[in-house]
């Protein structure tokens, strides 16, 4: 079975310049996160998305955005970029509605704004 | 708030030794789960816990669901050069709550 796929593995912009960064999930999984981790500050939390839904948003500015279609797989956009922006963006998947939710995460997306 | 506290930052080990990590919060958590995280890698899932108490291996590895609910530990035995990683806990206080991540220790392991 196939894990968390995101794509890209690496993306370079610069400053201004908008970046969509996407995700597939684990079959069967409806329920997709996405997280910011930048160097020193850990997980942050950015957005979750449920049956094609927003359910939960971090402290992120509004430029941060993203969108679930309808086969679950999700999209992270950020729009005028900033330097502070360059991170690896992590996406997981869980299968929502179980008491015992895990999320699985995939490799990342590593963004660097030059 | 839902912060998670883990210290150190750092840890270094000798091979074979054994390392406990906790992870603490002022917040009441109903579920805890453990992560590591290698170079260029996504977190992988270590353990989760899910009723106060709770006590859980998997191989080498233990960890314990704190009695109040706001602390949970990992301990690693007899370390192997391949434990060397980020180690994350994160929590969840409610069924449609986020999950809040700890900033992480990371771990070194002399062989």
């Amino acid at each position: 079975e196939a894990g968390v796929t995101q794509s890209p593995t690496h993306l370079i912009k610069t400053r201004g310049q908008q970046a969509t960064l996407r995700c597939s999930p684990i079959s069967g999984h409806t329920s997709v996160y996405w997280y910011q981790q930048a160097l020193g500050l850990g997980l942050q939390f950015l957005l979750w998305y449920d049956e094609g839904e927003e359910r939960n948003r971090g402290n992120f500015p509004p430029r941060f955005s993203g969108r679930q279609f309808p086969n679950y797989s999700s999209e992270l956009n950020v729009n005028a970029l900033e330097l502070e922006d360059s991170a690896l963006y992590l996406c997981a998947s869980s299968h929502r509605g179980l008491v015992n939710e895990k999320l699985f995460f995939g490799s990342g997306t590593q963004l660097s704004v030059l | 708030g839902q912060q998670l506290n883990q210290s150190p930052q750092s840890m270094f080990i000798q091979e074979g030794e054994d390392v406990s990590m906790n992870c603490t919060s002022s917040s009441i958590f109903n579920t805890w789960l453990w992560y590591k995280q290698d170079p260029g890698e996504g977190p992988v899932l270590l353990i989760a816990l899910y009723k106060a108490g709770e006590l859980t291996s998997n191989g080498r590895l233990t960890a314990q669901f704190g009695i109040t609910r706001k602390d949970s530990f990992l301990n690693i035995s007899a370390s192997i050069p391949s434990d060397v990683g980020i180690y994350f806990c994160a929590g969840r206080t409610g069924a449609n709550s986020k999950l809040t991540f700890g900033k992480g220790i990371t771990l070194s392991v002399r062989p």
